[in-house]
C-alpha cells in the first residue's frame, strides 16, 4: 500500500470556483503534513503546512483528519495562476517524506 | 541567497556511462535529499543525508551512490547508467528541527537526465 495517495484529476474549474483536493495516508503515526505546488517542468514549492487544528492562508485552507487519515486543501475564488499540480506530503516519522503523485488543476477563464 | 542549485540542468548519457549530479545549498541546512520524479510515480526518495559525512538509503537507492563531504553539497552518482534511470532528479534541503512545522524541504530546479 502506498504511503500517500491522491486523486490525480485533472480538475478543470472556472475562475472564481472553489475546489478541494483530498489526500489519504497509510501510516497512522504520521506527524507532519504539507501541501506543495508544482508548475509544469519546475521544482515543487511549499504551499503550506497542515496543522491539526486546520489552517488558512488567504484563499487556501488546509485541514487534517487524523481519524480518517486524510488531509485536504481547499482553494476559494480560483485564479488562472492557481493552475498547477498540487502534491501532498507526509512525514511518517524520522527524516523521510513521502510525496503523493499530485493532483492536476487547470483554472479556465 | 541562491537557495538550492543543481548542476547540470540537462544531460544525455549512453548506457553504461557514469556521471555525478551536484546539489548545493547556501541556507546552512542540515538535511539534504535526492529524489527522482517519473510520470505517474510521483517523487521518490533515492538517498538522503542528515549531516556532513552521513548518508542513508531512501526508497529507491539501487544504482545510485551519494556523498556529503561538505555541509553545503550533496552529490549523486550513477556508476553505470541504465535507461531505467531516465528521469528528472530533484535535490532538496531543509533545516533540522522537530517534526512540527518543519517543511518537506526547499527544492532545486532539477536535472533532466536521459539515458539512451
Amino acid at each position: 500500500r502506498k504511503e500517500v495517495e491522491q486523486d490525480p484529476g485533472p480538475f478543470n474549474v472556472p475562475e472564481g470556483a472553489t475546489v478541494a483536493f483530498n489526500c489519504t495516508y497509510s501510516n497512522s503515526a504520521s506527524q507532519s503534513f504539507f501541501w506543495y505546488r508544482q508548475d509544469c517542468r519546475k521544482e515543487p514549492k511549499l504551499l503550506m503546512s497542515v496543522y491539526s487544528s486546520g489552517n488558512e492562508d488567504g484563499r487556501f485552507t488546509a485541514q487534517l483528519n487524523r481519524a480518517s487519515q486524510y488531509i485536504s486543501l481547499l482553494i476559494r475564488d480560483s485564479k488562472l495562476s492557481d493552475s498547477a499540480t498540487y502534491l501532498c506530503v507526509v512525514n511518517p516519522a524520522g527524516n523521510q517524506f513521502y510525496f503523493g503523485t499530485g493532483t492536476s488543476l487547470t483554472v479556465i477563464p | 541567497n541562491a537557495g538550492v542549485t543543481q548542476t547540470p540542468k540537462f544531460r544525455v548519457l549512453k548506457t553504461g556511462q557514469s556521471m555525478t549530479l551536484l546539489c548545493a545549498q547556501d541556507m546552512n541546512h542540515e538535511y539534504m535529499y535526492w529524489y527522482r520524479q517519473d510520470p505517474g510515480m510521483g517523487l521518490r526518495l533515492i538517498h538522503y543525508s542528515v549531516g556532513e559525512g552521513t548518508t542513508a538509503k531512501g526508497e529507491v537507492p539501487d544504482g545510485y551512490n551519494v556523498s556529503r563531504l561538505k555541509k553545503q553539497n550533496f552529490l549523486l552518482g550513477l556508476e553505470s547508467a541504465a535507461p531505467s534511470q531516465t528521469s528528472v532528479y530533484f535535490c532538496a534541503s531543509r533545516r533540522y528541527g522537530l517534526t512540527g512545522g518543519v517543511s518537506g524541504g526547499f527544492f532545486g530546479p532539477g536535472t533532466r537526465l536521459t539515458v539512451l
